[in-house]
């Protein structure tokens, strides 16, 4: 089993509507969870981070943790074209190295 | 905020040749650096760790002999593909770690994509 499964999609919505990302970890030891963002040919940029459980929001992200299900979900208010891109959830090991989830290619239609 | 820059972002070379993919941390001191490949459609694999003046750390099954590694200062590594194949081709991001940002300080280069040919 994979630290971090993620569903690679493809997805496709609507300009203007609700997306909703998520992930599973298998790993209760995780901590803090991240998603990043990667457009075509590009590295990962870092969207959100959150620790622990909760939700955290940041303009028209959202992102939330529930760790007795160990599932994380990053949800995209208003989707905009531009919002077009790989999302990639991580959580940091005890290494100090990220798992990453495979990613999911989202694609909003104007 | 923590800036990563690699270089180049694109590179073609002919089978048999080394290429060297340089990661530069431009604003912090980059205490570990991590160098990722990433197929397309999937998603990125790490292949080894590299801590300033001491051996990188490969994943297994990535030969040590063909991706060196070299992570001579706080501000830089190189990944250089020896004696590159088609199989080689790749798109090759590195990460480093001392910048701020988010919990472990994680920024990523914007990436190199090899075309062996």
């Amino acid at each position: 089993q994979k630290e971090v499964e993620q569903d690679p999609g493809p997805l496709s919505v609507p300009e203007g509507a609700i997306v909703s990302l998520n992930c599973t970890y298998s790993n209760s030891a995780f901590q803090y969870f991240m998603w990043y963002r990667q457009y075509s040919r590009k590295g990962p940029e870092l969207l959100m981070y959150t620790y622990s459980s909760g939700n955290k929001e940041d303009g028209r992200f959202t992102a939330q943790v529930d760790k007795s299900s160990k599932y994380i979900s990053l949800f995209i208010r208003d989707s905009q074209p531009s919002d077009s891109a790989t999302y990639l959830c991580a959580s940091p090991t005890g290494a100090n190295n990220l798992f990453f989830g495979t990613g999911t290619r989202l694609t909003v239609i104007p | 905020g923590a800036v990563v820059s690699q270089h180049p972002s694109r590179v073609i070379c002919k089978s048999g040749t080394s290429v060297k993919i340089e990661c530069r941390s431009l604003d912090f001191q980059a205490t570990t650096m991590f160098w990722y490949r990433q197929f397309p459609k999937q998603s990125l694999m790490l292949m080894a760790t590299s801590n300033e003046g001491s051996k990188a750390t490969y994943e297994q099954g990535v030969e040590k002999d063909k991706f060196l590694i070299n992570h001579a200062s706080l501000t830089l590594s190189t990944l250089t593909v020896t004696s590159a194949h088609p199989e080689d081709s790749s798109f090759y991001i590195c990460s480093a770690r001392g910048g701020s940002g988010s919990p472990y300080g994680y920024t990523f280069g914007s990436g190199t994509r090899l075309t062996v040919v």
